[in-house]
């Protein structure tokens, strides 16, 4: 069972370049989410998925894009590379249910260094 | 606006030493609640969790915390550490209690010295 599979692990970018993070989970799970990590602070969401075809902002979204055409598959696009872009990224799924126990299971994040 | 505080940036304690770690949360309704922690060059796992029930929780690897509702908090507590214990550990919180966004505190980074 891979849980949730984050890729690349490493990349650096020079600023302007775009990419894009894939995260994918073989554990059916309906919501889906992108956080960064940067030093010394707190994860912040970016952005969020509550199903296929459905995406929500969350707290930091600007400079990023995200899609979810099916429910395993939820990339992350950055499309204008920014040096406040540097950060580790962990993408992260849950199953849907109040009282299911819903634990969010993350990847193992992908550090990204924008020069 | 919701926020979740940890007390402590970075503690430092010898092997064997009793574990305190502070997490206050700022909402008043329903929550559920978190601890994960992120071992050097992994990612994050989750530690131990509260929903409802008995608001003393325990976890997994010895680690075991208390809901306090009066006072916004949920500490994470282990009666004597290890050196495998050194990593960043992270309060989080689901206001509303139901399937959505997690608050994360900033972390307080354990180091424990054999």
């Amino acid at each position: 069972n891979a849980g949730v599979t984050q890729t690349p692990k490493f990349r650096i970018l020079k600023i302007g370049q775009s990419m894009t993070l894939q995260c994918a989970q073989d554990m059916n799970h309906n919501y889906m989410y992108w956080y960064r990590q940067d030093p010394g602070m707190g994860l912040k969401l970016i952005y969020y998925s509550v199903g296929a075809g459905i995406t929500d902002k969350g707290e930091v979204p600007n400079g990023y894009n995200v899609s979810r055409s099916t429910t395993e598959d939820f990339p992350l696009r950055l499309e204008l590379a920014a040096p406040s872009q540097t950060s580790v990224y962990f993408c992260a799924s849950s199953a849907p249910g109040t009282f299911s126990g819903n634990t969010i299971y993350f990847g193992e994040g992908s550090w990204l260094t924008v020069v | 606006a919701q926020s979740v505080s940890q007390h402590n940036h970075h503690v430092i304690l010898s092997e064997a030493a009793s574990l305190e770690l502070g997490c206050n949360y700022s909402y008043g309704g329903t929550v559920n609640l978190f601890w994960y922690v992120q071992y050097p060059g992994q990612h994050l796992q989750l530690l131990l969790k509260y929903f409802s029930g008995d608001p003393l929780v325990k976890g997994i690897k010895g680690f075991e915390a208390e809901f306090i509702k009066s006072k916004f908090s949920f500490n994470l507590r282990k009666p004597s550490v290890q050196w495998s214990d050194t990593a960043e550990y992270f309060c989080a919180v689901r206001p509303g209690g139901s399937q959505g966004n997690l608050i994360f505190g900033k972390g307080t980074k354990l180091s424990v010295k054999p």
